[in-house]
């Protein structure tokens, strides 16, 4: 079964990197890899998603290994803002479906 | 405008009632979703419809019945309902046919309790 494994959580400091790390070894080659992020009380919110290059948005960066096995997703600065679960997630490109892995709770330390 | 609303935020009800949730989505998109997160904060697609078609289907216990009126609505109906179907439910919708490179839009949540 496709899956994605994350750690449980993380800490940063404010206005450091942080990067937060995903292991999708069962990944296969029509496969997109995602990442959301769920605010307290609201709804996944899209960050970023890519195929096989690494990608960058205003949100964020990933970088995908070349074997595509895991990803990173940076934050390049955080905020207090940031603090959220972060969901890394197969997109299956053989049902449609998304896969969501467990997350990892970012703590941001001011 | 809120682009993705579910109606009732919070639902607390009775095992063995019946109840609906409501979601509409003004973005004009063509593919609607019904996720559920459990206590543990695990997340998984029920239900996907893509212009009033269904097209996931995932095991979900056929208490459960999504229906579509057009394709800016997706309620789900919930029958006979159980002390396990307690849980945060999803709605989303993404803008084409549901292709997984597609970015999907979530509705705030709707919390059912099942006493």
């Amino acid at each position: 079964d496709a899956k994605t494994t994350q750690p449980n959580s993380m800490e940063s400091n404010e206005e450091e990197p942080v990067h937060l790390p995903c292991n999708h070894s069962t990944i296969s080659g029509t496969d997109y890899i995602h990442w959301y992020r769920q605010l307290p009380s609201q709804g996944p919110e899209y960050v970023i998603h890519g195929l096989t290059s690494n990608v960058n948005n205003r949100m964020a960066s990933l970088a995908i290994a070349e074997d595509r096995k895991s990803s990173t997703l940076i934050l390049h600065r955080a905020t207090l803002r940031d603090a959220a679960v972060y969901y890394c997630i197969l997109g299956l490109g053989n049902t449609g479906k998304l896969i969501f892995g467990q997350g990892t709770t970012l703590q941001v330390k001011p | 405008d809120t682009a993705v609303s579910q109606t009732p935020k919070y639902l607390v009800t009775q095992m063995g009632n019946d109840k609906s949730i409501k979601c509409e989505q003004n973005l004009g998109h063509d593919t609607m979703y019904w996720y559920k997160q459990d206590s543990k904060k695990f997340l998984k697609i029920m239900f996907s419809y893509n212009n009033k078609e269904l097209i996931i289907n995932e095991t979900v216990p056929n208490r459960f019945s999504p229906k579509s009126p057009d394709k800016a609505h997706l309620n789900l109906h919930i029958n006979s309902l159980e002390l396990g179907d307690s849980a945060v439910y999803f709605c989303a919708s993404s803008q084409n046919s549901g292709l997984v490179s597609e970015t999907q839009y979530f509705g705030p949540g709707t919390r059912l309790l099942v006493l």
